[in-house]
C-alpha cells in the first residue's frame, strides 16, 4: 500500500494568493482528517470526513479555509486568501472507522509558507 | 476543556539509559489513548493504542502504560534510532473521531 499521499510537499506563496492542498487516503479507508501542525499550537484537527461527508469542522480557523471530499479517494483543503499566519505543516490522515477507536495513518505533510 | 499535557518537552539520553515520557490527560470519558512517533519532516507514525486503565503494550524497546489520569511511554536501553518526537493523543467518548494531541516530547539518544 502506498499510504496516504499528499501534494504538494512544499508550497511557497504570497499573501493573498489561493492555496490548494491535496490528499489521497489509503484505499478502503472511510474517514479522512486534515490537521495543521505549528510549534506554538502543536497538531490540531481542522476537519474530518466520514464516507465523504464532513462530520466535524469545528477546528477550521475561519471562512478563508474550506475542505472538500468529492469521492472516497480524494480531498482538498483550500485557503483563500492566504495569510502569513497560515504558514504551517498540513497533514492529511485516514482510517477505517467501524465503531471502536482506531489509529489514524498520516501522510508526509505539506509545508506551507506564506510570505 | 479536553487537555493533553506531555512532559518533559525535551529529553536527552545516553544510549542504553532507560527513561519514561509522561502524558497527562483531562477528558470527559476516554475511548482510547494513542502514542505516535514523529521523525523530522515526516508525518506521525502510529505506535500504540490503550483503551483502559491498567492496560500495557510493548513493542521492541517501548512499553506504554495507562492509568485513569496519565500514560507513560517507557523506553528501555534506547538506541540513537529511537530519537524522535513522541506524541500522545486522546479520543473521547461521544462518537467523534477527533484526536486531541499533546505537544510532544522530543527525545534525543546520544551514542
Amino acid at each position: 500500500d502506498a499510504g496516504v499521499i499528499q501534494s504538494p510537499r512544499h508550497e511557497v506563496t504570497e499573501m493573498g494568493q489561493e492555496v490548494t492542498l491535496r490528499c489521497k487516503p489509503i484505499s478502503g479507508h472511510n474517514s479522512l482528517f486534515w490537521y495543521r501542525q505549528t510549534m506554538m499550537r502543536g497538531l490540531e484537527l481542522l476537519i474530518y470526513f466520514n464516507n465523504n461527508v464532513p462530520i466535524d469542522d469545528s477546528g477550521m480557523p475561519e471562512d478563508r479555509f474550506s475542505a472538500k471530499m468529492p469521492n472516497a479517494s480524494f480531498s482538498t483543503l483550500k485557503i483563500q486568501p492566504s495569510e502569513p499566519r497560515d504558514s504551517a505543516v498540513y497533514f492529511c490522515a485516514s482510517s477505517f472507522v467501524a465503531g471502536g477507536p482506531v489509529e489514524q495513518f498520516f501522510g508526509p505533510g505539506t509545508r506551507l509558507t506564506v510570505l | 476543556e479536553d487537555q493533553v499535557t506531555q512532559s518533559p518537552e525535551a529529553l536527552r539520553l545516553q544510549e542504553g539509559e532507560s527513561s519514561s515520557l509522561n502524558c497527562s490527560y483531562t477528558v470527559s470519558g476516554l475511548r482510547g489513548l494513542f502514542w505516535y512517533r514523529q521523525d523530522p519532516g515526516k508525518g506521525p507514525e502510529f505506535l500504540f493504542t490503550l483503551y483502559s486503565a491498567g492496560e500495557e503494550k510493548e513493542k521492541e524497546r517501548l512499553k506504554a502504560t495507562l492509568t485513569k489520569k496519565e500514560s507513560f511511554l517507557h523506553i528501555t536501553a534506547p538506541k540513537p534510532e529511537d530519537s524522535a518526537t513522541y506524541l500522545c493523543a486522546v479520543l473521547k467518548k461521544g462518537g467523534s473521531e477527533k484526536l486531541v494531541f499533546g505537544k510532544g516530547t522530543k527525545l534525543t539518544v546520544n551514542p
